[in-house]
């Protein structure tokens, strides 16, 4: 399956530390990455190559990876990170996939 | 500074087509890696690829939209156009370009730059 499933919400306090997964058999063979949308706006790319932050992204958030999933953390969470998250892949073939999306509530 | 915006109408109605534009500029197309995809977001509903392509005139569809969706560049107007006829009321959404960076030998492919979107409804 090319699909990627991800916990639909997680809430969790200011200050502690948030764990959002994405499980997808693609993810064994090609890197994941992550967007953060708040409502009303586009898409920001969080993290890629699965542990990689782009540039202006605070170093509160970092990426992990082992097997078919791939984990966003969000350290010291604060009230500003409130947003949904999407992780994505792409596969060798060209076709591209978005997971379900966490809604995160601090 | 890079910037992204998407064009076009923001009424159709079903079966007609849809064309939608994306004006790209500041981006520094390093090489032949770096692209433009179209993606969109139903209300309330997660994203969803629909095409790219790329400098060589690459390009990629979603499968299950392959029948009905083109993707071309005016490379001297900087502008990527979707096209997608026998639209749907399932084709509303907010439709979204975006930079898009693939290496497939690299298994690596994602979305660095993106635009603000255009909501598109699809009613009679």
């Amino acid at each position: 399956s090319s699909g990627l499933t991800q916990p639909s919400s997680l809430s969790v306090s200011p200050g502690r530390t948030a764990s959002i997964t994405c499980s997808g058999d693609v993810l064994a063979r090609q890197y994941g990455s992550w967007y953060q949308q708040k409502p009303g706006q586009a898409p920001v790319l969080v993290m890629y190559k699965d542990i990689e932050r782009p540039s202006g992204i605070p170093d509160r958030f970092s990426g992990s990876s082992s097997g078919t999933t791939v984990t966003l953390i969000i350290r010291d969470v604060q009230a500003e990170d409130e947003a949904d998250y999407y992780c994505q892949s792409a596969d060798i073939t060209g076709d591209y996939f978005f997971g379900t999306g966490t809604r995160v509530t601090v | 500074q890079v910037t992204l915006k998407e064009s076009g109408p923001v009424l159709v109605k079903p079966t007609e087509t849809l064309t939608l534009t994306c004006s790209v500029s500041g981006v520094p197309f390093r090489n032949a890696r770096m692209g433009v995809s179209w993606i969109r977001q139903a209300p309330g509903k997660a994203l969803e690829w629909l095409a790219n392509i790329f400098p060589d005139d690459t390009k990629y569809y979603r499968e299950s939209l392959k029948s009905r969706v083109a993707i071309s560049r005016d490379t001297s107007r900087s502008q990527v156009v979707l096209t997608m006829t026998t639209v749907d009321p399932a084709d509303t959404a907010t439709y979204y370009c975006a930079v898009d960076y693939f290496d497939p030998s690299g298994a690596v492919g994602y979305f660095e730059y993106w635009g603000q979107g255009i909501l598109v409804i699809v009613s009679s």
